[in-house]
């Protein structure tokens, strides 16, 4: 089963800062990934998927996310937050197509502050 | 829009009791899952199924059963609550490589 490791819990941060959540994940063949976001009291969003092709990937909300196989890293980032980002984020592996289960890191909660 | 629904947002169940959690899809995905959400420990995969009667254990299993008799409802079960088993149920169906959730159930056992 692959492992997932989301390096922050708790990530506070002003708004119009930037923002990096750092994930890590143990595999030696080829995965997708993806990063999920949970608004309070809601279930989770797909924010982007990495799944072949370029290892930048954008995604909703102004988010985006750099897959780096040899450091098997899928870090997001954002560079200016608003309040509505305040949330939690969860990064997510599956090992390919034929793989219909996903393995969830424990999250980050963003907390951004005026 | 992919819509998935769960038939409660808010439950409280006492020790022992049957509990059944439904989760209802309407854009005819063949995968659905369930999953337990705590905090510190991310999302936990209970069960899933890959199609209509079909299911397979995930990583917790234990405690917990389900049911799938048609494409679009797929039902975690209970079968004697423990307070152990207080947490965020979420369930989730899938296509093209991206899992749709629910609003997720939170379910306290006293």
């Amino acid at each position: 089963a692959q492992s997932v490791t989301q390096l922050d819990s708790q990530v506070p941060v002003f708004e119009e800062a930037p923002v990096e959540l750092r994930c890590n994940y143990s595999s030696s063949v080829s995965v997708y990934l993806f990063w999920y976001v949970q608004y309070p009291n809601q279930g989770l969003q797909l924010l982007l998927k990495y799944l072949s092709g370029s290892t930048l990937v954008k995604g909703i909300n102004g988010f985006e996310a750099e897959f780096n196989k040899s450091q098997t890293s899928f870090h997001l980032r954002k560079p200016s937050v608003h309040i509505s980002d305040t949330a939690e984020y969860f990064c997510a592996v599956s090992q390919g197509s034929n793989d219909y289960k996903l393995s969830f890191g424990a999250g980050t909660t963003v907390t951004v502050r005026a | 829009d992919v819509k998935v629904t769960q038939s409660s947002r808010y439950l409280v169940k006492r020790t022992g009791e049957k509990v059944f959690l439904e989760c209802v899809q309407d854009m005819d995905h063949e995968n659905m899952f369930w999953y337990r959400q705590d905090p510190g420990l991310g999302l936990r995969l209970i069960y899933f199924s890959y199609d209509v009667k079909m299911k397979e254990k995930g990583d917790i299993p234990e405690g917990y059963s389900v049911s799938r008799e048609k494409k679009e409802r797929f039902s975690l079960i209970l079968e004697s609550a423990s307070t152990n088993q207080t947490s965020m149920y979420l369930c989730a169906s899938r296509t093209d490589n991206e899992q749709f959730f629910g609003p997720g159930t939170r379910l306290t056992v006293l």
